[in-house]
């Protein structure tokens, strides 16, 4: 069975400074998905950034970029020039077919 | 933006009540789900569908119960609220092999 982990339950980085969130799962499937999510404090849901697993090219959203290792089965999230509103819980998900997966969660803290 | 909508956006109710949270998408995505999450904490699948007249059983027990007669529309219902069923509801909808799309959630509080 898929599974995902995010091995960081806190990260905490000063505004301005950059800051990578570790995620890894593991699937016996070559083909799928990887996203990150973003929770702010009581707010909505949102996708920050996606992945196809075909693809080598990591996937880069202004501050946001991922380094996908697809052997290593690895997808971290870096954030540049980190930002108060970046202040989320972030969540990695995996996704084939309808199935997603989700990762524990992360809570980044963003020091002014 | 996401066209996802739950109602109601909180909501405080007495042990023993019945309630049903609303959830609507206009994107005609197939699947729809229903998460359980307390604040800060990990995501929890209570209930999924992967089209009208599809529901399944996700991998948090829960006693709650849904319904998919209209592709747009997944409520989920509680038939005996209980002070353990406090948290907060999220409902997501997705196409095949693509992101899922999230309501804003109902802040259920059960007294």
């Amino acid at each position: 069975a898929q599974t995902v982990t995010q091995s960081q339950p806190e990260m905490s980085v000063q505004e301005a400074e950059t800051v990578t969130l570790s995620c890894t799962y593991d699937t016996s499937e070559s083909d799928y998905y990887l996203f990150w999510y973003k929770q702010p404090p009581s707010r909505q849901m949102i996708l920050v950034i996606r992945q196809e697993a075909y693809k080598q090219q990591n996937a880069t959203e202004n501050r946001f970029s991922v380094n996908f290792q697809k052997a290593a089965k690895s997808f971290s999230l870096k954030i540049s020039d980190s930002q108060l509103g970046d202040a989320a819980m972030y969540f990695c998900a995996y996704c084939r077919h309808y199935q997603l997966i989700w990762g524990a969660g992360t809570k980044l803290i963003i020091k002014p | 933006e996401a066209d996802i909508y739950q109602t109601p956006r909180y909501l405080v109710i007495g042990t023993g009540k019945k309630i049903t949270l609303e959830c609507s998408q206009t994107m005609g995505h197939d699947k729809m789900y229903w998460y359980q999450q307390d604040p800060g904490m990990e995501l929890h699948l209570i209930h999924y569908s992967y089209g009208v007249n599809s529901t399944e059983k996700g991998d948090l027990s829960s006693e709650s119960t849904v319904s998919r007669i209209r592709t747009e529309h997944f409520p989920l219902t509680l038939e005996s609220a209980r002070p353990s069923h406090t948290s907060q509801y999220l409902c997501a909808s997705s196409r095949l092999n693509t992101e899922a799309f999230f309501g804003q959630g109902t802040r259920l509080t059960v007294v």
